[in-house]
């Protein structure tokens, strides 16, 4: 049961243009929302987070968006480089006393110069 | 600043070996965690742990023991390895409900 869904295994986008990664999620009790970003043979890295009483988050070229009504969040990546060239992840997180991650499987980005 | 560390990056195992992943952390974070990822999967939780001394099951426990002894370390121990252990594993930390920091990641072939 795959509660956490990144539906587009892959993105290819040209540099400069926006970059559109999608993540939908089933569970109702998830409350908090993130993105990770992973180059290959490293690591995670946090990118972005968004609570469930926000509808919105920003921080620089990235920005989350929120519909909880349709259970499903995006990150725009606005303009996109050759350097956001990575898997992105999200996750979610039910809050309260459960500090776990639940991820998805990931959409690799591509951005052509 | 370190941040999360595990070693070894790469491990080739036989099956019915065993061996012990160590991780360890210099943000002085309570929150450490033990992820897994298969190749075109997402990162799926083996263990974690919320202080020293207090550990729990995540979705994936099976064949897999980890300890909490102290802040900064959480190694992860697999006892008698299979090759459907063979994955990437990816250790990490943080605050709780915030985000967590990764280390690099072990790979691990079960042969």
């Amino acid at each position: 049961d795959q509660q956490v869904k990144q539906n587009s295994p892959s993105l290819s986008v040209q540099e400069g243009r926006i970059s559109i990664l999608n993540c939908d999620y089933t569970n109702s009790m998830f409350d908090y929302f993130l993105w990770y970003k992973k180059y290959p043979a490293e690591g995670p890295t946090f990118l972005i987070s968004i609570s469930s009483i926000k509808d919105k988050n920003e921080d620089g070229r990235f920005t989350v968006f929120l519909n909880k009504s349709a259970k499903h969040l995006s990150l725009h990546i606005v303009p996109s480089q050759p350097g956001d060239s990575a898997v992105y992840f999200c996750a979610a997180n039910s809050g309260g006393s459960n500090y776990k991650l639940t991820f998805g499987k990931g959409t690799l980005l591509t951005v052509n110069p | 600043n370190a941040g999360v560390t595990q070693t070894p990056k790469f491990r080739i195992l036989k099956i019915g070996q065993s061996m012990t992943l160590q991780c360890a952390q210099d943000m002085n974070h309570n929150y450490m965690y033990w992820y897994r990822q298969d190749p075109g999967m997402g990162l799926k939780l083996i263990y974690y742990s919320v202080g020293a001394g207090i550990t729990d099951k995540g979705e994936v426990p099976n064949g897999y023991n980890v300890s909490r002894s102290t802040t900064e370390d959480f190694p992860l121990r697999l006892e008698l390895a299979a090759p459907s252990q063979t994955s990437v594993y990816f250790c990490a930390s943080g605050q709780g409900f915030a985000e967590a920091f990764f280390g690099q990641g072990t790979r691990l072939t079960v042969v």
